[in-house]
């Protein structure tokens, strides 16, 4: 079973601040996503990947396949983007995403 | 077009009691997974339909557990017996096609049991 971590488990920053949320996980996996969950429970997904980078406004997702690692990097952040941030994985013997516990992101005016 | 859509938003049962929460997927998609969240958690897998079958159920707690997709569209998880620890949010999501496709989530439906 896959295991998947983030860190860090909260985080609080002044707007404007360059944030990243990093994610690792122990088996190999066909693809990683992220999520944001706002409060009330609904999930949006921001960015699916398999290798390389992706980019989306000020979000830019990274994931490196051989260290199995993955970062999510926010650019001049906003309150806005306060949220709970969630990696899951696809594959490793899973059908359904596996998840890390999220990161709850607070941008402070 | 219209996302993925759960009712109820909110569920409130006493232990013991039977419920049901529906899932509308994305039409088109034919990949249907449930996910239940507790609080200050991850997600969790349930299970995954490919179409009318389910073809992984294991993460199913235990058999008070049932879910079904006689049509291949409208999903329905069936909790039985229900018990305290059941309190969680329940996640629905849909894809097109195959695992490992980007999945749409719905708003979630909220149990409680007393």
């Amino acid at each position: 079973k896959n295991e998947v971590e983030q860190s860090p488990q909260n985080l609080t920053a002044q707007e404007g601040e360059f944030i990243t949320i990093n994610c690792s996980y122990s088996v190999g996996i066909s693809a990683l996503h992220w999520l944001q969950q706002h409060p009330g429970g609904g999930i949006v997904s921001l960015f699916m990947l398999s290798s390389g980078k992706k980019k989306h406004g000020r979000l830019i997702a990274t994931i490196n396949i051989q260290e199995k690692h993955s970062s999510l990097h926010i650019t001049a952040s906003h309150p806005r983007d306060s949220a709970v941030y969630i990696c899951a994985v696809t594959g490793g013997g899973a059908d359904g995403l596996t998840f890390g516990k999220g990161t709850h992101l607070i941008i402070q005016p | 077009g219209a996302g993925v859509s759960q009712t109820p938003s909110n569920k409130v049962t006493e232990k013991g009691k039977y419920v049901e929460l529906r899932c509308d997927p994305i039409s088109g998609h034919t990949a249907l997974y449930w996910y239940r969240q507790s609080l200050g958690q991850g997600p969790e897998f349930l299970i995954y339909f490919q179409g009318t079958g389910a073809a992984d159920d294991s993460g199913l707690p235990n058999d008070r557990f049932f879910a079904v997709r006689p049509e291949g569209s409208v999903s329905t998880l069936k909790i039985q017996r229900t018990e305290r620890g059941d309190s969680a949010m329940y996640l629905c999501a849909s894809s097109s096609d195959r695992v490992g496709n980007e999945q749409f989530f719905g708003p979630g439906t909220r149990l409680t049991v007393l």
